[in-house]
C-alpha cells in the first residue's frame, strides 16, 4: 500500500460537534483528495488540494472545510457535524509516476454522527 | 458536465462464467477512463486504465467512444474477483476523478 494513513479510523460523534479527520502521506505526492462513500452514490469528491495551501471544492463541499499546511498532511473539518455527514471518508493522493490521475487511497475513516 | 453510470448495483455470476460490468459515461471531450476495485477489508485500488490497454488479473476494458462505454470484462470469473468495482472518469486537463456508483460483484462457487 502507498504510504497513506488516516486518523481516526472510526469515530462516533454527536450532531453539532466539530470533527477533524487527518490524512497523512509519506509519498510526497502533490495532489490530495477527500471523498465520501455512501451506498447508492459511490465516491463523491469533497475537496482536493494541488499543493500546500492550495485547495479547491469538489462535488459535495458544503459543510466541509480543508487545510493543507504541509505536503504530507491534509485535514478535513466538519465545523458542525450533521447526521447527513455519517459516511465513510477516504483520502487519496496522486502525482507519482503513474501520473496525476492514478490515485492511491487510504484505508478510510468511518464517521457516525448521532 | 461529466457523468459516469454503472447500471448494475449488484451482479452475481458463477465461478468460471464470463463476467461483464457495465460503465457508460457522458463527457463532451476526450476522457480518461479507469476501473477501481475494492476487495473486502482492503483499500480502493486501481485495476486498470484505458490508456494502458493492458489486462490485469484477467480483466480487460475497451473504450468505445461511439457508445460512450468502458465495460469491464473477464472470460472466466474466479471467487477472488468478488469485490466492489467502480468506474471513474477524468476529464481533459483535470486532476480529479468522477466515480460511478459502483457494482458489487459476487462470484458464486
Amino acid at each position: 500500500d502507498a504510504g497513506i494513513t488516516q486518523s481516526p479510523r472510526h469515530k462516533v460523534t454527536e450532531t453539532g460537534t466539530p470533527v477533524t479527520l487527518r490524512c497523512h502521506q509519506t509519498e510526497n505526492h502533490r495532489y490530495m483528495y477527500w471523498y465520501r462513500q455512501d451506498p447508492g452514490h459511490g465516491l463523491r469528491l469533497i475537496h482536493y488540494s494541488y499543493g500546500v495551501k492550495d485547495t479547491d471544492k469538489g462535488e459535495v463541499s458544503d459543510g466541509y472545510s480543508v487545510s493543507r499546511s504541509k505536503t504530507e498532511d491534509f485535514l478535513l473539518t466538519l465545523e458542525s457535524a450533521t447526521s447527513s455527514q455519517t459516511s465513510v471518508y477516504f483520502c487519496a493522493i496522486s502525482g507519482g509516476t503513474g501520473g496525476y490521475n492514478e490515485q492511491f487511497f487510504g484505508p478510510g475513516t468511518r464517521l457516525t454522527v448521532l | 458536465a461529466q457523468r459516469v453510470t454503472q447500471p448494475e448495483k449488484l451482479l452475481s455470476v458463477f465461478k468460471g462464467a464470463p463476467v461483464e460490468l457495465k460503465c457508460n459515461y457522458s463527457y463532451s471531450g476526450s476522457p480518461e477512463l479507469f476501473w477501481y476495485v475494492q476487495y473486502s477489508r482492503q483499500r480502493l485500488q486501481l485495476l486498470l486504465r484505458h490508456i494502458s490497454r493492458e489486462s490485469i488479473k484477467g480483466f480487460t476494458a475497451d473504450l468505445n467512444k461511439g457508445e460512450t462505454s468502458f465495460h469491464l470484462k473477464k472470460p472466466f470469473a474466479q471467487e477472488e474477483d468478488s469485490a466492489m468495482y467502480y468506474c471513474a472518469l477524468s476529464s481533459t486537463g483535470a486532476n480529479n476523478l468522477f466515480f460511478g456508483t459502483g457494482t458489487r460483484l459476487t462470484v458464486i462457487p
